[in-house]
Formats: structure tokens, sequence, C-alpha cells
């Protein structure tokens, strides 16, 4: 079965620091994709990065780039230069077959401190 | 990228009424996906709604409760039927993108409250 882990209910991280938010999944199948949304208090689903399980390199995407260790079926998020936009709900996602239906994490939410 | 919309963005509404929430596509898609997602919780998925068949619903859902229209391929509606309070949640539209990436688009979320 397809399953996503987030340990981290809550993070704090002060203004421009760096801050990591842990994802682990769980997958037989070889061909997945990981994914990092924000979740602002609006409510909205904003993509942020994306992994494919045959990427060589870890994802970047500007602030955001993913640590993905396969073997330990991570992939972590990190946040550089933390801003208080980035104080948000953040979900790790995973899609895979069969039907490729993306699995969510129970979500992190993150708080930057002035 | 796809950009979703829906309506209404957040309702207030007593039990035992029903509610039906909009979800318009900005671009033509086969399939669109309907998200529950409780208070403090993660995203679970509803039903998967194609044009021009039945939507097919995941475990603890049933169409009785969550009927789905999808008459063409740029819009769907989702009815929350007979509500309760446990049906207090952000009610989210999504597609998928047309990319390599393929990754999921959301529309800003309907915030259902039911008293």
């Amino acid at each position: 079965a397809q399953k996503i882990t987030q340990t981290q209910p809550g993070m704090f991280v002060q203004e421009k620091e760096a801050v990591t938010l842990d994802c682990t999944y769980d997958t037989s199948d070889p061909s997945y994709g990981l994914f990092w949304y924000k979740q602002p208090s609006s409510g909205e689903m904003i993509f942020l990065i994306y992994q494919g399980s045959y990427d060589q390199q870890n994802a970047t995407e500007g602030r955001y780039s993913l640590n993905f260790q396969k073997a330990r079926k991570s992939a972590n998020l990190v946040i550089s230069a933390s801003q208080l936009g980035d104080s948000a709900m953040y979900f790790c996602a995973m899609r895979a077959p069969p039907g490729n239906q993306f699995y969510f994490g129970t979500g992190t939410s993150l708080t930057v401190i002035p | 990228s796809a950009v979703i919309s829906q309506k209404p963005s957040r309702d207030i509404c007593q039990r035992g009424t029903s509610l039906t929430i909009q979800c318009q596509v900005d671009s033509q898609v086969t399939m669109m996906f309907w998200y529950r997602q409780q208070p403090g919780q993660s995203l679970t998925l509803i039903a998967t709604a194609n044009q021009g068949s039945e939507a097919t619903y995941e475990s603890g859902f049933v169409i009785d409760k969550f009927p789905i229209s999808r008459p063409n391929l740029t819009f769907s509606t989702l009815t929350v039927s007979n509500m309760s309070p446990e049906d207090s949640s952000i009610y989210l539209c999504s597609v998928r993108g047309q990319g390599i990436v393929d990754e999921q688009y959301f529309g800003p979320g309907t915030r259902l409250t039911v008293t």
C-alpha cells in the first residue's frame, strides 16, 4: 500500500534561516513522483516542487529544494532564507500506480518568526 | 498550468440541507478530482469525475451523499447532501497537469461549515 508520512506536526524557524520539513514514503512500485504543496491559511494548495523516482539529481525551485534519498525513501523539503510569507501548512504527496492517484501526508505547519 | 475556479468560496449551511459546489477549469481536461479536507487534516480523495461517465468514488464515499456531475470537459459539480456538522470541511476541485511533471492543480477550495 502507498503511504506518505510527515512526522512534524509543527515547526518554527527564524526569518532568513533555512528549515527542513521531513517526508518519508512507502511504495513497492519503482515509478513514482514526489510533490510538495504549500497551503496558506486561505486554503488554496500551491504546488512547490517535484521529484521523479528516476531523477538522478535533487530538484530545486528557487528557495525550495528537495533532499531526495531514495534508499531511505525520504523526500525532505528544504526552504532556504525563510520569509514571513512562508508560514503555512506544507504537504508532501506521492503519485504512484495503480491509477496514479495522489497520496497526501498529514502536513507540517511552519511558522516563521520575525 | 491550469486555472481553476470554485463557487462558492465559503458557505454556512444548516444540517439536513444540501450544497452544490461548482468547479470551472480554463482548459479541457479528461479527469477532475474532488477532495475533502476536514479541519486540521490532510486531503482525502472523494471521487474522480470523468466526462461522459459515472464518477468513480473512493472507499468511504458514496454517490447518494456526494453526487457529482461532469457535463463537459471544463466543468464539474459536487453536491454535499443531507449535511451534518461532520461534513464541515474544505472541498477542493483538482485537475492533473498535462506536462512531464503531471502535478495536480487545485482550485481555491470551498470552505463549508454545517451548523
